[in-house]
């Protein structure tokens, strides 16, 4: 059964520092794997996905991922915070053995201090 | 939140009451999803929809009832079958490919008093 973990409910981080929100994944198959960020009573907005190819991908407002088979996991970075960036962060994963179900992790809410 | 809409935005039910939250896509999307956010759980699958006609049972489909009739719409009624209704619901949809990227709209609030 597939599943994802988000290891940390909160990440704090000072604005200008570089943040990682960690993300670890379970498959049977190949994975497919996205970061969402979600503001305060809003939808998830969609960051960036990993099909296949390279293993660091890039995406929207200067995130970017690293997908790493061996370790199973696809931690969001960005080299310098924003106070503007403190929201909470869904890491998502579906697999390709696994038919039509993306499952979700918990959640990660990022703090970024002025 | 793209060109998904959800209304209302607020939502108040009272103990018995089924109620029904809209959720329209202008995306031209085949599949439409439902899902359920409480805090500290992330999201969990209510229904989804691959294609008009056709819906299949999420995770937590119990209390939950939909149609899919036309493409653009995918209402879910929470029935008063649903012990715990009050939750964040977010509807999604996605061109149904394996590799697509769900697009969220901004969500109901459903309260119950």
């Amino acid at each position: 059964a597939q599943s994802v973990a988000q290891p940390e409910d909160q990440v704090n981080v000072a604005e200008g520092n570089p943040l990682t929100v960690k993300c670890t994944y379970s498959v049977s198959g190949n994975p497919y794997l996205f970061w969402y960020v979600q503001y305060p009573n809003r939808g998830l907005q969609f960051l960036l996905k990993y099909i296949t190819g390279d293993n660091l991908v890039k995406g929207s407002y200067g995130f970017e991922a690293e997908f790493n088979k061996s370790q199973t996991s696809f931690h969001l970075k960005k080299p310098s915070a924003l106070v503007s960036d403190s929201a909470l962060y869904f890491c998502a994963v579906r697999d390709t053995a696994g038919g039509f179900k993306t499952i979700f992790g918990a959640g990660t809410r990022l703090f970024v201090k002025a | 939140d793209g060109g998904i809409t959800q209304s209302p935005k607020y939502l108040f039910r009272k103990e018995g009451q089924n109620v029904t939250l809209s959720c329209e896509q202008n995306l031209n999307h085949d599949a439409m999803y439902w899902y359920r956010q409480d805090p500290g759980q992330g999201l969990r699958l209510i229904y989804y929809s691959q294609i008009v006609n056709d819906f299949q049972k999420g995770d937590i489909a119990e209390g939950y009832s939909v149609s899919r009739e036309k493409k653009e719409s995918f209402p879910l009624t929470v029935t008063s079958a649903q012990k715990n209704p009050t939750a964040f619901y977010l509807c999604a949809s996605s061109s149904g490919t394996g590799t697509d990227t769900q697009y969220f709209g901004p969500g109901t609030r459903l309260t119950v008093l």
